[in-house]
């Protein structure tokens, strides 16, 4: 298995511009994850899936991002318009299970840098 | 907010040298797990303690976990320069739609 897939690895943007980033979870993995990492606040969950429906999206920071998941194998988190706040390393996570009921650790992909100029 | 807190929050030993590693948490949990990142690049799962175990071992990998003081600790043994990474502590909370919430990390230099 290739593991978590995200794309794209870096993205450069110019304020208030539409940002798509995008995720392949690992195959029968059951839970997706958006994560946002930031040297001031650490890693902090987005929003989370369970068998493609959103679980919990209260780590959503504003409107301006929306996250989907259409099918088992593809996600998009969608910033619109984006914001220079917004720069971060966004990282992608799947699991067996939802968190509560599973004792399985989570893959999570390489991150997608974006900068937001 | 931070259910897991590590400490220290950087630790520099040499090579050979043991690394200890501490997380205190502020909620009853499901399970807790510790991960490591390397510089630029995303975290990897490296060992998932259950609130029902106090010790678990992989490889140079022992993780404890004490439910009445809501801590635990990774104990890297025989440390390489190739374990130069970040390491977070994560914990799951009680409940069917809990979530896994890290720590803020720990910041591992292993001098060769």
């Amino acid at each position: 298995d290739a593991g978590v897939i995200q794309s794209p690895r870096h993205e450069v943007t110019e304020m208030g511009q539409e940002v798509t980033l995008r995720c392949k979870p690992i195959s029968g993995h059951n839970s997706l994850f958006w994560y946002r990492q930031t040297m001031m606040r650490g890693l902090e969950l987005l929003i989370y899936f369970n068998n493609n429906v959103p679980i919990d999206d209260s780590g959503m920071p504003e409107d301006r991002f929306s996250a989907k998941m259409p099918n088992a194998s593809f996600s998009t988190l969608k910033i619109q318009p984006s914001e220079p706040r917004d720069s971060a390393v966004y990282f992608c996570a799947s699991s067996h299970r939802r968190p509560g009921t599973s004792n399985y650790g989570y893959t999570f992909g390489s991150g997608t840098r974006l900068t937001v100029v | 907010s931070q259910q897991g807190e590590e400490d220290p929050q950087a630790l520099s030993i040499q090579e050979g040298e043991n690394a200890t590693m501490n997380c205190s948490y502020k909620t009853s949990i499901n399970n807790l797990q510790w991960y490591r990142q390397n510089s630029g690049r995303g975290l990897v799962h490296l060992i998932l303690i259950r609130s029902n175990e106090r010790e678990k071992h992989s490889g140079r990998l022992r993780v404890t976990l004490d439910t009445s003081k809501k801590s635990s600790s990774l104990l890297i043994t025989a440390s390489r320069a190739a374990d130069t990474a970040s390491y977070f502590c994560a914990t799951v909370p009680t409940g069917a739609n809990s979530k896994l919430t890290f720590g803020k990390g720990i910041t591992l230099s292993v001098r060769p």
